[in-house]
């Protein structure tokens, strides 16, 4: 069974492009979280999704940022005009349910960078 | 809301050496605890976890037990390897369980 997917592993953009990155969560997940992690700090949350609907997005940026999970193919973090303070990892994490007691596994992680 | 308060790091040790992780919460209710590992360049991993007080997870020798009287989830190991050199974060659901809430992490560094 394979475990989350994150690509690109590596995202290098210029100040102002955009950047897209792709979950594809465990097979039979249909609950995808976003977290961001700064240099040397813990995850922080960002999006919390369901097939087609955001439940709560509570966490990230009111501008620039967006995030979907369409009912066909994975989910998408985009990031419009990005800036360099965006520079972070990206983690995108799945679980079957959204109880308490749901284990969420983890992606290894895009990296973006923003020069 | 819900949260944690990780030990501070760094943390060295030699090989075979006894660890601890300090790791106490705040939470509404009994949530499940659970504690992540990170190697470097990927991505969490978890660790252990426990659903309910006095339950104790285990996993590649680490053990944690969910302590419900002093609001802790300590992680422990009795003999560490080079190979456990990682960052370990604790974490909990927040109140109403649409993410994780994490620690800052505590880096673990094992001399050989």
């Amino acid at each position: 069974n394979a475990g989350v997917m994150q690509n690109p592993r590596h995202l290098v953009r210029r100040r102002g492009q955009e950047a897209r990155l792709r979950c594809s969560p465990m097979k039979g997940h249909s609950h995808v979280y976003w977290y961001r992690q700064l240099p040397e700090e813990g995850l922080k949350f960002m999006v919390y999704l369901q097939k087609e609907n955001i439940i709560d997005e509570s966490g990230m940026p009111k501008e620039r940022f967006s995030a979907e999970f369409p009912k066909e193919g994975p989910s998408i973090l985009r990031i419009q005009q990005v800036v360099r303070g965006d520079s972070a990892a990206y983690f995108c994490a799945s679980s079957p349910g959204g109880g308490h007691t749901d284990t969420q596994y983890f992606g290894p992680g895009t990296r973006l960078t923003v020069l | 809301g819900n949260s944690v308060t990780q030990m501070e790091g760094p943390v060295t040790l030699s090989e075979e050496a006894f660890l601890t992780i300090n790791c106490t919460y705040t939470a509404t209710g009994y949530p499940s605890l659970f504690w992540y590992v990170q190697y470097p360049g990927e991505g969490l991993q978890l660790l252990l976890k426990a659903t309910k007080a006095d339950d104790k997870g285990s996993n590649k020798g680490f053990e944690a037990t969910y302590r419900k009287e002093t609001t802790s989830f300590h992680l422990e190991k009795g003999s560490v390897q080079v190979s456990d050199s990682a960052v370990y974060f604790c974490a909990l659901p927040s109140y109403n369980n649409n993410d994780m809430r994490f620690g800052a992490g505590t880096r673990l560094t094992v001399k050989p």
